[in-house]
């Protein structure tokens, strides 16, 4: 049971190269998220899906795009990478388990972009 | 509007005592859901204690407890004996909004963080 897992765990990106960054789950959870942090701040959404199916904008959608592939994968593609963008992502699932609400988050993928 | 306000940028205890970290949230609904995260200096975000806004008891989880106090909106986390290994940032974190035909929107708003650091 590995949890969320991410790849890859660390990238360097030149302006305006693209890339996908991947995210499964094996926890059976229905709903998925991705999250930047930017230094000495909390993380702030970027898209969700709440089911398989479905993605919906979060609160810092611009310059990404999202896959929800089937109920374990959700990927986060930049198509143009712009420095702002450089930022540690975290992907995370979710699910109402017999009463309990659970969140966890993947290890993260620290993004440079130069 | 900041949802999530953490007022503590550091705080300090010594080894084995108890420490208190503090979280605010504003939100007009009746459902949501307190979190306490800790993000070691590693990275990850581990999750620590969840609290649900109709739950009546507050959450514990070993050494963490969530003291919620919900007409003055507040979500502190406390942990009793602190060890060197809880030196970390914490994040308070709020799901707002009900849950639809089953299926959670566990969309989360963070706060800022406080950094903890535990003395020998």
């Amino acid at each position: 049971n590995a949890g969320v897992t991410q790849t890859p765990k660390f990238q360097v990106l030149k302006t305006g190269q693209s890339m996908t960054l991947q995210c499964a789950q094996d926890m059976n959870h229905n709903s998925m998220y991705w999250y930047r942090q930017d230094p000495g701040m909390g993380l702030r959404l970027i898209y969700y899906s709440a089911s398989e199916g479905t993605t919906d904008k979060g609160e810092v959608p611009n310059g990404y795009n999202v896959s929800r592939l089937n109920k374990r994968e959700f990927s986060l593609r930049l198509e143009s990478a712009a420095p702002s963008q450089t930022s540690v992502y975290f992907c995370a699932s979710s699910e109402w388990v017999d009463s309990n609400y659970e969140q966890y988050f993947g290890p993260g993928t620290r993004l440079t972009v130069t | 509007a900041q949802k999530i306000t953490q007022t503590q940028p550091g705080m300090f205890v010594q080894e084995k005592e108890a420490v208190t970290l503090d979280c605010t949230y504003d939100t007009s609904d009746q459902s949501y859901g307190l979190f306490w995260y800790k993000q070691p200096s590693s990275g990850e975000m581990i999750f620590l204690i969840y609290q649900g806004s109709y739950d009546e008891q507050n959450a514990t989880e070993g050494r963490y407890s969530l003291n919620f106090q919900k007409a003055r909106k507040s979500a502190n986390l406390v942990i009793s004996a602190s060890q060197l290994g809880d030196s970390a940032m914490y994040f308070c974190a709020m799901r707002e909004g009900p849950n639809a035909g089953g299926t959670s929107y566990g969309k989360l708003t963070f706060g800022q963080g406080t950094i903890l650091t535990v003395h020998p």
